[in-house]
């Protein structure tokens, strides 16, 4: 079974600083998703960024951007230029490419932007 | 607006009752999920449907009951047999019985309390 592990229950960041949130998984899989998600106060789940495994190169969207070391089953999310509605849990997750396509979520990381 | 609609916001249920709780999407999306919440937890899965008139258990099922008799909907009833039912419940969806490699959208929750 694939299990997403998530170290750090929580983090802070200086405004505008940068900060970077870990996540490992396992998997016997080649070809499978990783997902990171926001959830804000409002508890709505918001897709912030996706790696497709077979693709070396590392996601990037706006202010969000991610190390993907698929050797070591590494997937870390790093925001820059951090801000207060960055604040949030933020959520790694997994999913097989193909077959019993169930996200498998880590435990969450919430995330504190300090003025 | 297209989305996910998740009703009600706030359930309360007395002990030995089962509750419904309601997941609408006019995204047009063949896949809907429910996902259950706890403190320090990440999501887990409680039943999946990738057409209508079939579904899958999830990782956490007992206890619960789904139907999808519609494309558009996706009720989840939380039976008495379900031990320990106090979460928030997450409803997604996403646009194919493929892989979760398109996003997955998440209605804004449930919050069923046990009194």
């Amino acid at each position: 079974a694939q299990t997403v592990t998530q170290s750090q229950p929580e983090m802070s960041v200086q405004e505008a600083e940068t900060v970077t949130l870990s996540c490992t998984y396992d998997t016997s899989e080649s070809d499978y998703y990783l997902f990171w998600y926001k959830q804000p106060p409002s508890r709505q789940m918001i897709l912030v960024i996706r790696q497709e495994a077979y693709k070396q190169q590392n996601a990037t969207e706006n202010r969000f951007s991610v190390n993907f070391q698929k050797a070591a089953k590494s997937f870390s999310l790093k925001i820059s230029d951090s801000q207060l509605g960055d604040a949030a849990m933020y959520f790694c997750a997994y999913a097989p490419n193909f077959g019993n396509e169930k996200l498998t979520f880590g435990t969450g990381t919430r995330l504190t932007i300090i003025p | 607006d297209g989305g996910i609609t998740q009703s009600p916001k706030y359930l309360f249920r007395k002990e030995g009752q089962n509750v419904t709780l309601s997941c609408e999407q006019n995204l047009n999306h063949d896949a809907m999920y429910w996902y259950r919440q706890d403190p320090g937890q990440g999501l887990r899965l409680i039943y999946y449907s990738q057409i209508v008139n079939d579904f899958q258990k999830g990782d956490i099922a007992e206890g619960y009951s789904v139907s999808r008799e519609k494309k558009e909907s996706f009720p989840l009833t939380v039976t008495s047999a379900q031990k320990n039912p106090t979460a928030f419940y997450l409803c997604a969806s996403s646009i194919r019985t493929g892989a979760l490699n398109t996003e997955a959208f998440f209605g804004q929750g449930t919050r069923l309390t046990v009194v």
